[in-house]
């Protein structure tokens, strides 16, 4: 079963600051692993992915994750916060392959609030 | 930038009516989701389609939902009767399903039952 854990409700930094979003997973095989943002009243939008290669991925906006195996997390960052980052944020797997048929939606976390604080 | 589209984006409706939202993907993804969104339950998977066939459906409750998809370019979710507990945002999504690429939402319609 495939499953992902967003352990924070909600995230508070300072403009400026370093932020990190917290996102573990679990897949059977493979993990196709995805960040998304929505902004109020908008709907999903993708921000990056990593499928394989280089366990640091930069994504839209600033912003990068990092893959590690080992302790099964997709952490989401940005060096320095910007106010405009202020969003809900959904990390997302769905498990890696060419499946022609079966399961292969995206599971999502219950989503992090972030609010950046001028 | 292609994009997907839902229409329409607000609907208010009695209880008991009938509610239809509609979705165009975008051209060529072979892919379709239909997710609920509320602040209870976050983001659940209703149902998807493949190539227009319909893989899961697990996550609709039969008895008033149903999701199909006449053609590659319109994706269809109803729910009839509707109840107050169907209040919710209902987003679409398409993609290449075997693919490893993210998924595109639409914008969402925004479905409150009184």
């Amino acid at each position: 079963a495939q499953s992902v854990a967003q352990p924070e409700d909600q995230v508070n930094v300072a403009e400026g600051n370093p932020l990190t979003v917290k996102c573990t997973y679990s897949v059977s095989g493979n993990p196709y692993l995805f960040w998304y943002v929505q902004y109020p009243n908008r709907g999903l939008q993708f921000l990056l992915k990593y499928i394989t290669g280089d366990n640091l991925v930069k994504g839209s906006y600033g912003f990068e994750a990092e893959f590690n195996k080992s302790q099964t997390s997709f952490h989401l960052k940005k060096p320095s916060a910007l106010v405009s980052d202020s969003a809900l944020y959904f990390c997302a797997v769905r498990e890696g392959g060419n499946h022609q048929t079966g399961a292969n939606n995206l599971f999502f976390g219950t989503g992090t609030r972030l609010t950046v604080i001028p | 930038d292609a994009r997907v589209t839902q229409t329409p984006r607000h609907k208010v409706t009695e209880m008991g009516q009938e509610v239809t939202m509609r979705c165009q993907p975008i051209l060529g993804h072979n892919t379709v989701f239909w997710y609920r969104q509320t602040m209870m339950q976050g983001l659940e998977l209703l149902a998807y389609f493949r190539n227009r066939a319909p893989l899961d459906d697990s996550g609709m409750p039969k008895d008033r939902f149903s999701a199909e998809m006449p053609d590659a370019t319109l994706a269809t979710l109803k729910i009839q009767p509707s109840e107050p507990r169907d209040s919710a945002v209902y987003f679409c999504a398409s993609g290449q399903g075997t693919g490893p690429a993210g998924y595109t939402f639409g914008s969402g319609t925004r479905l409150t039952v009184v």
